[in-house]
């Protein structure tokens, strides 16, 4: 079975444009969640998404935003980009809502804003 | 709120020593548990979780985590470590009590685990 797969591997971005990721979750698991992790630290919880709805958000601006698609797939989409949003962005996915599913990472998409 | 605390930024140990990373956590109801690992530019890789069934968790790799209530700790340990134990590893808490936090993992600053021959 694929795991947790992640579009584009890398980026290179530049200040105030907008980027969009993307992430596949493992067949059969219908909860997604985002994480951006900035060198040196752990993840920080950006987004869950369960059945296509939001089920959780993060202390993030509302310059972040994501959708799920009816196929589980999700998008996380970033606009007006700073120096400070390069980072690694995580998705994750489980088979249910709740955390003691646990949860199966992706690689990970590497964003630079230069 | 839930939150991490990761005890010692880097770990250095010997090839077939015990090794001991520290995690203690903060929460505001029973919490879930987890251990991550992640390899140079790689995502993460779950270790072990606690989700309120045995207070001794084994996990992958020959690692074993303690939950204990009194103390607010969830140490991962290894009895002897292996060269290919060398990555960063984190903590992670989930109150999963609903409302904004449904499902949210909050982690720890990791731990960098090193080897020696």
């Amino acid at each position: 079975d694929a795991g947790v797969t992640q579009s584009p591997t890398h980026l290179i971005k530049t200040r105030g444009q907008q980027v969009t990721l993307r992430c596949s979750p493992i067949s059969g698991h219908k909860s997604v969640s985002w994480y951006q992790q900035v060198l040196g630290q752990g993840p920080q919880f950006i987004f869950q998404y369960y059945e296509k709805e939001e089920r959780g958000r993060g202390n993030f601006p509302d310059r972040f935003s994501a959708r799920q698609f009816p196929n589980y797939s999700s998008e996380l989409n970033v606009n007006a980009l700073l120096l400070g949003d390069s980072a690694l962005y995580l998705c994750a996915s489980s088979p249910g809502d709740r955390a003691n599913y646990g949860y199966t990472f992706g690689s990970g998409t590497r964003l630079t804003v230069v | 709120a839930q939150s991490v605390t990761q005890l010692g930024s880097h770990v250095s140990v010997s090839e077939g020593a015990l090794v001991l990373l520290r995690c203690n956590y903060s929460s505001s109801v029973p919490p879930y548990l987890f251990w991550y690992v992640q390899y140079p530019n790689q995502g993460l890789q779950l270790l072990l979780k606690y989700t309120s069934a045995a207070t001794l968790v084994k996990g992958i790799n020959g690692f074993e985590a303690e939950f204990k209530k009194s103390e607010t700790s969830f140490h991962l340990t290894k009895p002897s470590a292996h060269m290919s134990d060398a990555a960063e590893y984190f903590c992670a808490v989930s109150e999963d009590a609903g409302g904004t936090s449904y499902g949210k993992l909050t982690f720890g600053q990791g731990t960098i685990l090193t080897v020696h021959p």
